[in-house]
C-alpha cells in the first residue's frame, strides 16, 4: 500500500519569508496529492491539490510542485503571515484492499513569527 | 452550507463505558471515514465506508465499530473504551470513488473533531 513521508515535522519562519514542506510517496500509481491545513481546534481543510498529469499548481501565495519520477511533492508558501501558522498535512491517494484511499503524512507544524 | 458535523465535540468517560460519536454530512457523499489524530502520528484511518451498508477496516480498527445505515450518517462506536483510545477523532466525507476527470470529487471534507478522554 501507499506510504507517505513528510518533512520537516516542525518549521519556524519569520513573517515574510518562504516556507517549504516536502513529502515523498511510495506508490507510483498514486495520482492525486492534496494538502490540508489544520488550525488549532479545527478539522483539516483542503488548501490546494494537484493531479499527476500536472507538475505545478499555484494559488496566490501557495504553490505545489510534483515530481512523479522521484515520487515527491512539495508545498511552497511565499510571503508568510502569522495566520499561516498551523499544522499542514500532505496526502496521496493510493490503494488499499482494491479500493482507493487517502494516505496522510504525519504533519508539519508551521510557526510564522511576527 | 456544505458541512460535516460531529457530536459530541468533547467527551470524558471511564474505561468500559460504551459510547458513540455521531457524524453526519449534508453533501450526499458516498464515502465517509473516521480518523484518529495523535501527536507525532498524524491522521490514521480507523474505518471507512464506500456507501450505505458497505464498511471496511482502515489502519487502526481495533476497539472500534461503525455502521452505515443511512448515506448521511456514519457513527463511531466504542463498545468498551480504554485509555489508549484517548485521542482526537475526525470524521470525513467525499464523493469517493471519484468521478473520472472530476478533480473536485477527490476532496475530503473533515468535521470539527471530537476530543475523547478515557480515564
Amino acid at each position: 500500500g501507499e506510504n507517505v513521508e513528510q518533512h520537516p515535522s516542525t518549521l519556524s519562519v519569520q513573517e515574510g519569508d518562504s516556507a517549504v514542506i516536502k513529502c515523498t510517496y511510495s506508490d507510483s500509481a498514486s495520482n492525486y496529492f492534496p494538502w490540508y491545513k489544520q488550525e488549532l481546534g479545527k478539522g483539516p481543510q483542503l488548501i490546494i491539490d494537484i493531479r499527476s498529469n500536472v507538475g505545478e499548481k499555484k494559488d496566490q501565495r501557495i504553490a505545489v510542485t510534483l515530481n512523479k519520477t522521484a515520487k515527491h511533492f512539495s508545498l511552497h508558501i511565499t510571503e508568510t503571515q502569522p495566520e499561516d501558522s498551523a499544522v499542514y498535512f500532505c496526502a496521496a491517494k493510493g490503494t488499499q484492499g482494491g479500493s482507493e484511499k487517502l494516505v496522510f503524512g504525519k504533519g508539519t507544524k508551521l510557526t510564522v513569527n511576527p | 452550507e456544505a458541512q460535516v458535523t460531529q457530536n459530541p465535540r468533547y467527551l470524558i468517560t471511564v474505561t468500559g463505558k460504551k459510547l458513540t460519536v455521531t457524524c453526519s454530512q449534508n453533501m450526499n457523499h458516498e464515502y465517509m471515514s473516521w480518523y484518529r489524530q495523535d501527536p507525532g502520528l498524524g491522521l490514521r484511518q480507523i474505518y471507512y465506508s464506500m456507501n450505505v451498508e458497505v464498511t471496511d477496516k482502515g489502519d487502526v480498527p481495533e476497539g472500534y465499530k461503525v455502521s452505515r445505515k443511512e448515506k448521511r450518517n456514519f457513527p463511531l462506536i466504542l463498545e468498551s473504551p480504554s485509555p489508549n483510545q484517548t485521542s482526537l477523532y475526525f470524521c470525513a466525507s467525499s464523493s469517493f470513488p471519484p468521478l473520472r476527470g472530476d478533480i473536485s470529487t477527490d476532496t475530503q471534507y473533515f468535521g470539527p473533531g471530537t476530543r475523547l478522554t478515557v480515564l
